[in-house]
């Protein structure tokens, strides 16, 4: 079964650490794999989207890294911010079959930076 | 450029009833897919279309059901609603398939089933 689970399920960091987010996945064959921040009560926005072949991408202050060997993806925030606070989601695109491009997604990582 | 739109943003009804969402995506973009997010059960895919046909469908009953009009808006139904379908309801826009582009999330629906 295609699966992506992420950890740890929620994260407390104080303003202007650094952490890191771990997601690992089973979803065979895949074409891309994207994370997901969400803002409680919004829809999920977009930050970086790697294909199998890639692996690293950043943006701005998150980097995003992917092992397609091992299956895990991992992303690293630097200098966190108040504005960080939010779900992070994994999410991985299936590349076979009848249910080609079907995304499966993670549980989310919640981050909740303190000051 | 405006984002995807989703109407309404609020709901509330009652078990049985039945209830439509509508989704507007970002002109041009040609798929609309459809999540259902609950706390417990994460961000489930319902189903996606792309070009008016329906491409793929998650593990969802019958009770959920979606179309896509030529200009590219989509609704979403839920017929004979259950308190467990009480839920923000997302959809995202695309220009190809979801899985090959970037995905467009708009705001959500929140149903609540009383």
């Amino acid at each position: 079964k295609n699966q992506v689970e992420q950890s740890p399920q929620s994260l407390i960091i104080l303003e202007g650490k650094n952490c890191t987010l771990q997601c690992n996945y089973t979803v065979s064959p895949f074409s891309n794999l994207r994370w997901y921040k969400q803002d409680t009560g919004r829809g999920p926005v977009s930050l970086t989207i790697m294909t199998f072949s890639e692996n690293t991408k950043s943006n701005g202050r998150y980097t995003a890294t992917l092992d397609a060997d091992t299956k895990q993806s991992s992303l690293h925030i630097t200098a966190s911010q108040l504005s960080d606070s939010a779900s992070y989601i994994c999410v991985v695109s299936f590349a076979g079959g009848t249910s080609y491009g079907k995304l499966t997604f993670g549980q989310g990582t919640i981050l909740t930076v303190h000051p | 450029k405006a984002g995807v739109t989703q109407t309404p943003r609020y709901l509330i009804k009652t078990r049985g009833q039945q209830v439509t969402l509508s989704c507007s995506p970002i002109s041009g973009h040609r798929s609309v897919s459809w999540y259902q997010q609950t706390p417990g059960q994460g961000l489930q895919f319902l189903f996606e279309y792309f070009s008016e046909t329906q491409r793929n469908k998650g593990n969802f009953p019958g009770r959920f059901s979606g179309r896509q009009f030529s200009n590219s808006r989509s609704e979403m139904n839920v017929s004979t609603l259950e308190l467990g379908d009480s839920a923000l309801y997302l959809c995202a826009s695309s220009l190809d398939l979801m899985g090959h582009t970037e995905a467009f999330f708009g705001q959500g629906t929140r149903l609540t089933v009383v």
